[in-house]
């Protein structure tokens, strides 16, 4: 049964940049049919994607956050990766990974169907 | 802002039917698959609907969506106290390349 499970720092400060892994088990982070994404929840509020990678290290990110984020995958630990630079308080929120299946033309398709349970991330000095 | 625009809540009580709509553009639910996701308080999000009108093994076929156009729903029938949560729809967006979430929808079971 394929898992996710996000890990990092619970506490970055402003102007710092916030990094969090998501490790898969369970089954291989380089299966042809998947993209792996980030997704986000500030306190009370709705999600937001983030950004999705696939295996070989094609990305997708949310324009709004083009110019601070990074995703990046390590396949020899199947692992992928996040890290958003320049955090405000306006960061802080929870953060899932999730396994996410993909269009006909080979973007993300939105629909994702396995879930981390999620690392909150909380931006203060 | 979010692309998607779904009802800030809706409500029934125990074995009623209950719909929540999902209102996007051309760009989004008007040419790709639309999804639905269950968010019970506290828990990571559950992929409810796929490809506007499958579900996935195990989520009970009181659950079921539609798609016309540039809109989609989800109806909830047969109400039960279990379903009170939040509800998210979402699609890939062409013209933004980016995914798109719903402005989520609180479903309350009086």
């Amino acid at each position: 049964q394929l898992q996710l499970q996000e890990s990092g720092p619970g506490l970055v400060k402003p102007s710092e940049t916030l990094s969090l892994t998501c490790t898969v088990s369970g089954g291989s982070i380089s299966s042809s049919s998947y993209y792996w994404g980030w997704i986000r929840q500030p306190p009370g509020k709705g999600l937001e994607w983030i950004g999705s990678i696939y295996y070989s290290g094609s990305t997708f990110y949310n324009p709004s956050l083009k110019s601070r984020v990074a995703i990046s995958v390590d396949t020899s630990k199947n692992q992928f990766s996040l890290k958003l630079s320049s955090v405000t308080a306006a960061d802080t929120a929870l953060y899932y990974c999730a396994r996410e299946g993909m269009t006909a033309v080979v973007t993300p398709s939105g629909g994702m169907d396995v879930w981390g349970q999620g690392t909150t991330v909380t931006v203060s000095s | 802002q979010s692309v998607l625009t779904q009802p800030p809540s809706a409500s029934g009580t125990p074995g009623q039917r209950v719909t929540i709509s999902c209102s996007g553009s051309s760009s989004n639910i008007g040419i790709n698959y639309l999804y639905w996701y269950q968010q019970l308080s506290g828990t990571a999000p559950k992929l409810l609907i796929y490809k506007n009108n499958q579900r996935p093994s195990g989520v009970p076929d009181r659950f079921s969506g539609s798609k016309s156009g540039t809109s989609a729903s989800l109806a909830i029938s047969g109400l039960r106290s279990e379903d009170e949560a939040d509800y998210y729809c979402a699609a890939w967006d062409d013209s933004l390349s980016q995914d798109v979430f719903g402005t989520g929808t609180k479903v309350t079971v009086l």
